[in-house]
C-alpha cells in the first residue's frame, strides 16, 4: 500500500531563515506530487504540483519554491521565511497519469517568528 | 473558474444526532469529481469519497451517505448516528479535468460533536 511521509511535523523558524519541508511517497512510482498551504481560517491553497522528475508546476507567486529531485521526494524550500509563511503545509500525492483522488500527508505545522 | 462554497462554517451537534454538511459547486465543465475529505484535530486530510459527474447515485458507507444532485449542484454529505470521534472540519473539493490537476476546495465544516 501507499504512504506518505512529511517531515519535520513541527517547525519554529525566525524571519529571514531559511526552510526546506520535505514529502516523500512510497508504494507507488510516478506519481502526482502536490504541496497546500492551510492558513488560519482553514482555507487550502494549492502551492506547486509536479509531474515528474524536475517538472515543477507554480500555481501562486511568492517566496517559496519547490524540487523534485527523486521520482517519489518532493521539496518545499525558501531561502528567507517572512512571519507571513506560517501556516500548516500538507504534502498530497494521486497516481499517474490522471487519477484525480489526492491522497495527504500528515503535515508540517509551520511558525514563523 | 470553478468555485466550492460550504456555507456552514460550523456545525454542533449532540451524539447520536443527525447532521448533513451541504456543499454546492460550480463549474461549466461537464466532466468533474467532486470529493469530501475529512480533517481531524491532528490535521491529516483523510479521503472519505469520490464521486464523477456521470454518476447521480447516492453512496452509503456505514454511517456515511452522499447525495449528489446535478440539479442543484450539490453534493451533500450526511452523517447518521454522529459520534464525538466524528468531530472534525469536512472540505468539499472538484476536480475539472484540464484544470492542471487543481483540486478547488470549500471552506470546510467544522463539525463538532458533543457527548
Amino acid at each position: 500500500s501507499q504512504t506518505i511521509h512529511q517531515w519535520p511535523a513541527t517547525l519554529v523558524q525566525p524571519v529571514g531563515s531559511p526552510l526546506s519541508l520535505e514529502c516523500t511517497v512510497e508504494g507507488t512510482s510516478n506519481p502526482n506530487l502536490y504541496w497546500y498551504r492551510q492558513a488560519a481560517g482553514r482555507g487550502l491553497q494549492l502551492l506547486f504540483y509536479s509531474v515528474g522528475i524536475g517538472q515543477i508546476s507554480s500555481e501562486v507567486p511568492q517566496n517559496l519554491s519547490a524540487s523534485r529531485p527523486q521520482d517519489r521526494q518532493f521539496i518545499l524550500s525558501s531561502k528567507k521565511l517572512l512571519l507571513s509563511d506560517s501556516g500548516f503545509y500538507l504534502c498530497a500525492w494521486s497516481v499517474e497519469p490522471v487519477e484525480e483522488t489526492q491522497y495527504f500527508g500528515p503535515g508540517t505545522r509551520l511558525l514563523v517568528l | 473558474a470553478q468555485k466550492v462554497t460550504q456555507a456552514q462554517t460550523e456545525i454542533s451537534v449532540v451524539e447520536k444526532e443527525d447532521v448533513t454538511l451541504d456543499c454546492v459547486y460550480e463549474t461549466r465543465d461537464t466532466t468533474y469529481y467532486l470529493f469530501w475529505y475529512k480533517q481531524p484535530p491532528s490535521g491529516e486530510l483523510v479521503f472519505l469519497i469520490r464521486r464523477n459527474s456521470f454518476d447521480e447515485q447516492n453512496e452509503i458507507s456505514g454511517r456515511y451517505s452522499w447525495n449528489f444532485q446535478k440539479s442543484t449542484s450539490s453534493f451533500n454529505f450526511t452523517i447518521t448516528a454522529s459520534q464525538v470521534v466524528d468531530s472534525a472540519v469536512y472540505f468539499c473539493a472538484l476536480f475539472v479535468e484540464g484544470s492542471n490537476y487543481k483540486l478547488t476546495f470549500g471552506k470546510g465544516t467544522l463539525l463538532t460533536v458533543n457527548p
